[in-house]
C-alpha cells in the first residue's frame, strides 16, 4: 500500500535554515503536501507542489520533489522559534472522485534561540 | 485560505455516553469530507470518507455503528462517537476540500472519554 515516511525530529538554531525530508511510494500521487500542526491544533496547509514541477518556493518555504526518487523536501530559510512545530509530508491517494490524503508521521521541528 | 471551523475544540464524556462534533465549511461548498483520528505522537489516520447526501465510506476497521456520520448539507458534516469508552479518546481532525486540490483541516477536537 502506500506509504510516506519522514524522519521524526529535526533541531536546528534560530536564523538557519531546516530541511524536513520526506519519501512516498505512491508514483501515482499527483499531489504532495505540506502540513504544519502546532500543539493542540489542527493542520495548516504551508504548501503543495504538483509532480510535474520540482520546484515551488513560497517566501520562506521552497518545496523540491525528486519524482525519480519519490523524495519531497520543504526547506525554511531563517527558521523561527515560532517555526517549532511537527511538519507533515502528505500524498493525494485517489480512491474516488476525490481523493484522501496519506499523511507521514510527522517531523518535530525544534528551533533553539 | 479558506476556512473549515471544527467544535467542540475540547471534550470530555462519561464513558458509554455519545458525543457529536462539528466540522463546517464556512467560505466554500464541500461535496465531500474527511474525518482523521490521530494518536499521540503519531499520524492521522483516515476514518470514513463522507459525501453530501449520502453514505459515509468508512475504512476498514472503523467500525461504522460506533462513529455515525452524517453529511446533511454542503457546509456540514458531524461526526457522533456512540457509547464512548476511554480507547475512543483521541484527537479527531475533519477536512474540507476547496475546488480538487487543496483540503483545508479543521482546528481538531480533543475527545477525552473518563
Amino acid at each position: 500500500g502506500e506509504d510516506v515516511e519522514q524522519s521524526l525530529f529535526l533541531s536546528v538554531r534560530e536564523g538557519d535554515s531546516s530541511v524536513i525530508n520526506c519519501t512516498y511510494t505512491d508514483s501515482s500521487s499527483t499531489y504532495l503536501y505540506w502540513y504544519k500542526q502546532e500543539p493542540g491544533a489542527g493542520l495548516q496547509l504551508l504548501t503543495y507542489i504538483f509532480s510535474n514541477m520540482d520546484m515551488k518556493q513560497d517566501q520562506r518555504l521552497t518545496v523540491l520533489l525528486n519524482k525519480k526518487d519519490k523524495h519531497l523536501s520543504l526547506r525554511i530559510a531563517d527558521t523561527q522559534t515560532g517555526d517549532s512545530a511537527i511538519y507533515f509530508c502528505a500524498e493525494m491517494n485517489y480512491g474516488g472522485s476525490q481523493g484522501n490524503l496519506i499523511f507521514g508521521k510527522g517531523t518535530k521541528l525544534s528551533v533553539k534561540p | 485560505g479558506a476556512v473549515v471551523s471544527q467544535h467542540p475544540s475540547r471534550v470530555i464524556c462519561k464513558s458509554g455516553t455519545s458525543v457529536k462534533i462539528e466540522c463546517r465549511s464556512l467560505d466554500f461548498q464541500a461535496t465531500t469530507m474527511f474525518w482523521y483520528r490521530q494518536f499521540p505522537k503519531q499520524s492521522l489516520m483516515l476514518m470514513a470518507t463522507s459525501n453530501e447526501g449520502s453514505k459515509a465510506t468508512y475504512e476498514q476497521g472503523v467500525e461504522k455503528d460506533k462513529f455515525l456520520i452524517n453529511h446533511a448539507s454542503l457546509t456540514l458534516s458531524t461526526l457522533t462517537v456512540t457509547s464512548a469508552h476511554p480507547e475512543d479518546s483521541s484527537f479527531y481532525i475533519c477536512s474540507g476540500y476547496r475546488e480538487y486540490t487543496e483540503a483545508f483541516f479543521g482546528q481538531g477536537t480533543r475527545l477525552t472519554v473518563v
